[in-house]
Parts: C-alpha cells; structure tokens; sequence
C-alpha cells in the first residue's frame, strides 16, 4: 500500500458525459500528479500540482481540468467524454515538487466509456 | 523532449534464473533520474529502483540492480534469483532534475517466470 487512495476505483460511463475522480496524497506529501494509462498511448504524464498550484502541465486534453484543494486532496475532471478516454488514470503524490522525491502511485481509476 | 524505448515487449525465464531488462533514452539534458517501474496484474505502480545520473555507482535494492551507462542512454534492470512474484510489467522512465517533474514511460517489457 503505496498510501495514495484514488476513489472511485472503477467507473463505467457513456459518451458525453463528465466525470470526477479523486485523490488524496500521502500524509505530508505537497505534490500530485495525474498519469493516463491507455492502451495506444500508454503511460503519459497529465499534471501536476504542488501544494494547490498548478506546477507542470503534459498532454492534457482541454476537456480534461485538475485542481488541488487546501487540504491537498486533488479531483480530475474529465468532460464530453469520449470512448477513446477510456483508461486507467494514476494519481501520484511526492514529498516536493522535485525529482529527488520518487512518486507513489495510487491504485488507478479505471474508467469505461461506452 | 526525452524519449524512453524499451525493446524488450516481451520476456519469459525460468523461476531462479537471472534475467536483464533493456532501456535506452534520448535527452540533452546532463542531471536526471532514471526509474524501474513494476506494474503487477493488480495494476498497482511499484518502484523498484531509482538512479541519478550524477552518481556513477549502479544503484542496488536486494534481488535489483541496474547497469547506467550515460555515454550510451542505457539503462538496464538486472532481476537475480527471479521469484513468481517478479511476474509483471515493467517500466522504464526518465525524469529531468529541473523543471517539471513529470515522468516519460517507455512502453514497457512484459515479464513472466515460469516455475
């Protein structure tokens, strides 16, 4: 158990439709980060926050927003849903916002467009 | 931008034997880390290893260990002794020491061993 929890764990969907997943970091760690899993696309970075400021922003779509609250937890927000949205979304949290400190991964949202 | 390239999509040994993953990169930069990711058939994202780029000695966790050649972009994770348990993906991937913090994943190596 890496202690980053990622809720719900899965979620099942149809197309056009917005969906919220959530996150909360390890005690004490500032920093979130989201990844998509897909098949075609495999693991790719989405963004990161750092103590509720946006830090680092990746391939992100602009149906896709994130935000990091005061108590650090942090919500991914994905809209117009397609089926190629379809995936497995990590949540990250690091001590900083720096390389020195390995990210732990939560359990993944699995989401399933229909 | 960094690219990671794993060669290896997949690879199968028998449980005790010693086998070594591929990972090569592309970058300019001249300080970042450099990771070995397991992802079992429960999905969940494990590190296994972690090496700066400054630091010339290979680094080790038990059973793990890598050989970092920077002049080559190569980084290879050597398994020893491999346990059914090591049955998984595995990931390379490249971080920079400055700026964002984001992770590059190569497409991984599927990895099985056999009992």
């Amino acid at each position: 158990d890496s202690g980053v929890t990622q809720t719900p764990k899965h979620l099942i969907t149809a197309t056009g439709q917005r969906v919220t997943l959530r996150c909360s970091p390890r005690s004490g760690d500032l920093s979130v980060y989201w990844y998509q899993q897909s098949l075609d696309q495999g693991l790719q970075f989405l963004i990161q926050y750092y103590n509720g400021e946006e830090r680092a922003k990746g391939n992100i779509l602009e149906r896709f927003s994130a935000q990091q609250f005061p108590d650090l937890h942090s919500e991914l927000n994905l809209s117009s849903l397609e089926l190629g949205d379809s995936a497995l979304y990590f949540c990250a949290s690091s001590a900083s916002g720096q390389g020195r400190s390995e990210q732990y991964f939560g359990p993944g949202t699995r989401l399933t467009v229909t | 931008a960094q690219t990671v390239t794993q060669s290896q999509p997949e690879m199968s040994v028998q449980e005790a034997e010693t086998v070594t993953l591929s990972c090569t990169y592309d970058t300019s930069e001249s300080n970042y880390y450099l990771f070995w990711y397991k992802q079992p058939p429960s999905r969940q994202m494990i590190l296994v290893i972690r090496q700066e780029a400054y630091k010339q000695q290979n680094a080790t966790e038990n059973r793990f260990s890598v050989n970092f050649q920077k002049a080559a972009k190569s980084f290879s994770l050597k398994i020893s002794d491999s346990q059914l348990g090591d049955t998984a993906m595995y990931f390379c991937a490249f971080m920079k020491h400055t700026g964002a913090q984001k992770l590059v994943f190569g497409q991984g190596t599927r990895l099985t061993i056999n009992p």
